[in-house]
């Protein structure tokens, strides 16, 4: 079963704005990481928020945890053609089990040029 | 700087036959991971290393299942008796602590 579910499943924006993809989970978690996918290609890992932080930046990326609501956001301000993927938020079962991740299903952004 | 490397990258084969996939993992990180990705879904967590010692397999990884690590360096993921639902993306992935890197994936394909 998946314990993070990104909102919307699909965004398509123009080059220039901003996107907002949303991840909400069940259960209680150590930390929370966003993931970027190229069609068809690995994982990149983009960011890692823990449960005690409330926001954090890193570039263009903006992610945000709100532990009562168990979601998270992640925003990617000026966006580029070049960010086109899926992106996926992760999370750890909690306690001592901070390595095994669930993914949600992604949001895939396409920013048209 | 090397990263997850995995082999191959591509597998075409025929139902009942076995496969066998192989992680090289980048070199200072003990954690190992496997995963399985399927069209339109995230990746599925299949198994973690540490070091050489197997720590968890989930109840995806079924009996025709087996993975290795042998000196905790590279890895192996083998498939017996493949199946048409074994078909997918599957996935390597390392770390020293929580953040993990990921291979370019072995695409699977069962006729």
């Amino acid at each position: 079963s998946q314990q993070g579910e990104e909102d919307p499943q699909a965004l398509s924006i123009q080059e220039g704005e901003n996107a907002t993809m949303n991840c909400s989970y069940k259960t209680s978690i150590n930390n929370l990481q966003w993931y970027r996918q190229n069609s068809g290609r690995g994982l990149v890992h983009l960011i890692l928020i823990r449960s005690n932080e409330r926001e954090k930046h890193s570039g263009r990326l903006r992610v945000t945890l709100d532990t009562s609501k168990k979601s998270s956001s992640l925003l990617i301000t000026a966006s580029r053609a070049a960010d086109t993927a899926s992106y996926f938020c992760a999370t750890d079962s909690g306690g001592g089990s901070n390595y095994k991740l669930t993914f949600g299903k992604g949001t895939l952004l396409t920013v048209n040029p | 700087d090397t990263g997850v490397s995995q082999d191959p990258r591509h597998k075409i084969t025929k139902r009942g036959q076995n496969v066998t996939f192989r992680c090289d993992p980048i070199s200072e990180h003990n954690r190992l991971y496997w995963y399985r990705q399927t069209l339109g879904q995230g990746p599925e967590f299949l198994t973690y290393f540490q070091n050489e010692a197997q720590l968890e397999k989930s109840r995806l990884l079924s009996d025709r299942f087996s993975a290795e690590r042998p000196k905790g360096s590279f890895s192996t993921l083998e498939i017996q008796r493949t199946e048409q639902g074994d078909s997918a993306m599957y996935l390597c992935a390392s770390s020293l602590v929580f953040e993990q890197y990921f291979g370019p994936g072995t695409r699977l394909t069962v006729t």
